[in-house]
């Protein structure tokens, strides 16, 4: 079956930095684009950061631009995400998920539980 | 950017109760639309995509409807296991791919 297990999360100071993983298992990693999504305390889901299957594609939320890199190694099956200028609002459950569509119309349909990224001095 | 608004942010029901949820686009995006279901602790779960599919494994008493800048998630029996946050999400333009604000179901 799918599953997707972050790892990496911890507690950094703000202007700091953390590598986050995300190990896949279950399917053809390669075939998917895949996804970061986190959920700060006490809101929604927002959307961060999103990879195409061979890496020649890439996007980032407006508040991550420039300081968040993704970033994939398709031969370990794994996802990552690199957060380099941490702040404060930053902290959250950082969740990865994959990308599946039916013609032109895509949606997340894994997640994995998540891994925690508090950023505090 | 594209702008999801979900209504109601939060609302009280009891098991059995029918539940339905809106969201709105800021634009049209056809039956470019997902629902997700959120627990604490656990992993998001796709409910809904392309406005009104059912993704596999997810119990039909879950539906969704609408097409353009008006969206239902509708439960028509809501049982003990669907208090959770839900949320829309538009894939219509290209990433960043926002969702709504979130609905809290919570018991009555």
């Amino acid at each position: 079956q799918v599953q997707l297990v972050e790892s990496g999360g911890g507690l950094v100071k703000p202007g700091g930095s953390l590598r986050l993983s995300c190990a896949a298992s279950g399917f053809t990693f390669s075939d998917y684009y895949m996804s970061w999504i986190r959920q700060a305390p006490g809101k929604g889901l927002e959307w961060v950061s999103y990879i195409g299957s061979s890496s020649s594609y890439t996007n980032y939320g407006d508040s991550v631009t420039g300081r968040f890199t993704i970033s994939r190694d398709n031969a370990k099956n794994s996802l990552y995400l690199q957060m380099n200028s941490l702040r404060v609002e930053d902290t959250a459950v950082y969740y990865c998920a994959r990308r599946n569509c039916i013609t032109t119309s895509c949606y997340l349909d894994y997640w994995g539980r998540g891994t925690l990224v508090t950023v505090s001095s | 950017d594209i702008q999801m608004t979900q209504s109601p942010s939060s609302l009280s029901a009891s098991v059995g109760d029918r539940v339905t949820i809106t969201c709105r686009a800021s634009q049209n995006i056809r039956m470019y639309l997902n629902w997700y279901q959120h627990k604490p602790g656990e992993a998001p779960k796709l409910l809904i995509y392309s406005a009104s599919s059912l993704q596999s494994g997810v119990p039909s008493r879950f539906s969704g409807s609408g097409s353009g800048t008006d969206f239902t998630l509708t439960i028509s029996s809501l049982q003990p296991e669907d208090f959770a946050t839900y949320y829309c999400q538009q894939t219509f333009s290209p990433p960043p791919w926002k969702f709504g604000q979130g609905t809290k179901v919570e018991i009555k």
